[in-house]
């Protein structure tokens, strides 16, 4: 069965700090990857999505990247933090052509 | 463009009461169409999902919903609350050709015993 891990949990770094958020899924091939960011009252914002390895679409231009260096891994990166990027990140993915996503379980970051 | 409209950020019933969570839709094309529950700090769940076919979707938990292509409408039902339906709901449709989900802003439902 397809699994999907994201980790850490929780994170709290300081403003001007990089940042790594590490996705993957297991029990599939070649899936559809994606990054959404949900604040407070928002809903749910699509960040980045990704069709195959180093294929990536961003989709609001902001302080954060993405890549897909692996078929099933898929990282949210940024190099200075700002108060901004606090959220609930959430990673997802599809099979291609199926619009049914699963989703990982989140991390929550906090900026100070 | 397609767009996703949930009426109403936050919803109350009693426990054993109905639950009625309202979505409606924009799109130029035939949409799929998805609910999605959030629990405190947790990922989404899929519900439930319309895609072709029968209108009326039987999801987990014991959530239907219809889609209702005169009315842009694809509404969560439930027809008797528990306490443990209590978090956030988010009605999602796809963006043809993308495979992207386009979700609204959801609802939190509140279950009162």
């Amino acid at each position: 069965s397809q699994t999907i891990h994201q980790w850490p949990a929780t994170l709290v770094q300081p403003v001007g700090s990089p940042l790594s958020l590490e996705c993957t899924v297991e029990g599939t091939s070649n899936p559809n990857l994606y990054w959404y960011r949900q604040a407070a009252g928002r809903g749910l914002q699509l960040l980045f999505y990704s069709v195959g390895i180093g294929q990536i679409s961003s989709e609001v231009p902001q302080n954060l990247s993405a890549s897909r260096p692996q078929d099933r891994q898929f990282i949210l990166s940024s190099k200075k933090l700002l108060l901004s990027d606090s959220g609930f990140y959430l990673c997802a993915w599809s099979l291609q052509g199926d619009y049914g996503y699963t989703f990982g379980s989140g991390t929550r970051l906090t900026v100070v | 463009a397609q767009s996703v409209t949930q009426l109403g950020s936050h919803v109350s019933v009693s426990e054993g009461a109905l639950v009625l969570l309202r979505c409606n839709y924009s799109s130029s094309v035939p949409p799929y169409l998805f609910w999605y529950v959030q629990y405190p700090n947790q990922g989404l769940q899929l519900l439930l999902k319309y895609t072709t076919g029968a209108t009326l979707v039987k999801g987990i938990n014991g959530f239907e919903a219809e889609f209702k292509k005169s009315e842009t409408s694809f509404h969560l039902t439930k027809p008797s609350a528990h306490m443990s339906d209590a978090a956030e709901y988010f009605c999602a449709v796809s963006a043809l050709g993308t495979g992207k989900l386009i979700f609204g802003q959801g609802t939190t439902l509140q279950v009162k015993p």
